[in-house]
């Protein structure tokens, strides 16, 4: 246990679906992160969040649409996705700014259909 | 801008033997050096952290890695495997300069078994 925790666990959505991933954590950290976890590719952050700000998008597809309310929670929404886009998506927090140790929930496993 | 490789894609060893996962990192600025386990269908876990104090760093489960500068290496090693080290095994660098917010940098990940 991390103390990151992502809801769902597992996610099956059609192309034209809607849906959100929701991440939580109560370890008092001001940075989040999502992250993409495709088979036979390293990890690729898609977007950081510092203070409940946007401060990184990684490039990634409009589709995918990030928010964070507040410093304990951040979501992905997620609209007409391709079956590429099949992943496990995971989130992290750290302390910010600067680099630091970063804890992962334990992700999402998303399909497309 | 930062990298990291990771040397094997497959480390197999014996119960009882002694574990190497390599690790090379190109970094611009001083870089902070992580290593993350994985075991299947779990997240990540941190095992050690390098963050320009002693170069040797000793983590969780008896795992330790080293900063050497000069070979831009930061290599895991466990001086005996158990059962359940096996997963796979990444090497994270993060950059302490410029606006880095903390972005971690990944490698391809090693994953490693342990033989009876």
């Amino acid at each position: 246990e991390t103390g990151v925790t992502q809801t769902p666990r597992h996610l099956v959505m059609g192309m034209t679906n809607k849906k959100s991933l929701k991440c939580e954590q109560h370890l008092g950290h001001n940075a989040m992160y999502w992250y993409k976890q495709s088979a036979k590719k390293p990890l690729e952050l898609m977007f950081v969040y510092s203070l409940e700000e946007r401060v990184e998008n990684n490039s990634v597809p409009s589709r995918f649409s990030p928010e964070c309310p507040n410093s304990s929670h951040l979501f992905l929404h997620l609209h007409t996705l391709q079956p590429e886009d099949s992943a496990l998506y995971l989130c992290a927090s750290s302390l910010a700014p600067g680099p630091a140790a970063a804890f992962f929930g334990q992700g999402t496993r998303l399909t497309v259909v | 801008a930062q990298s990291v490789t990771q040397l094997d894609s497959h480390v197999s060893v014996s119960e009882g033997t002694p574990v190497l996962l390599r690790c090379n990192y190109s970094s611009s600025y001083s870089p902070s050096l992580f290593w993350y386990v994985q075991h299947p269908n779990k997240g990540l876990q941190l095992l050690l952290k390098y963050t320009s104090a002693a170069t040797l760093v000793k983590g969780i489960n008896g795992f330790e890695a080293e900063f050497k500068k000069s070979e831009t290496s930061f290599h895991l090693t466990k001086p005996s495997a158990h059962m359940s080290d096996a997963a796979e095994y990444f090497c994270v660098v993060s950059e302490s300069g410029g606006t880095s917010y903390g972005k971690l940098t990944f490698g391809q990940g090693t994953i490693l078994t342990v033989h009876p």
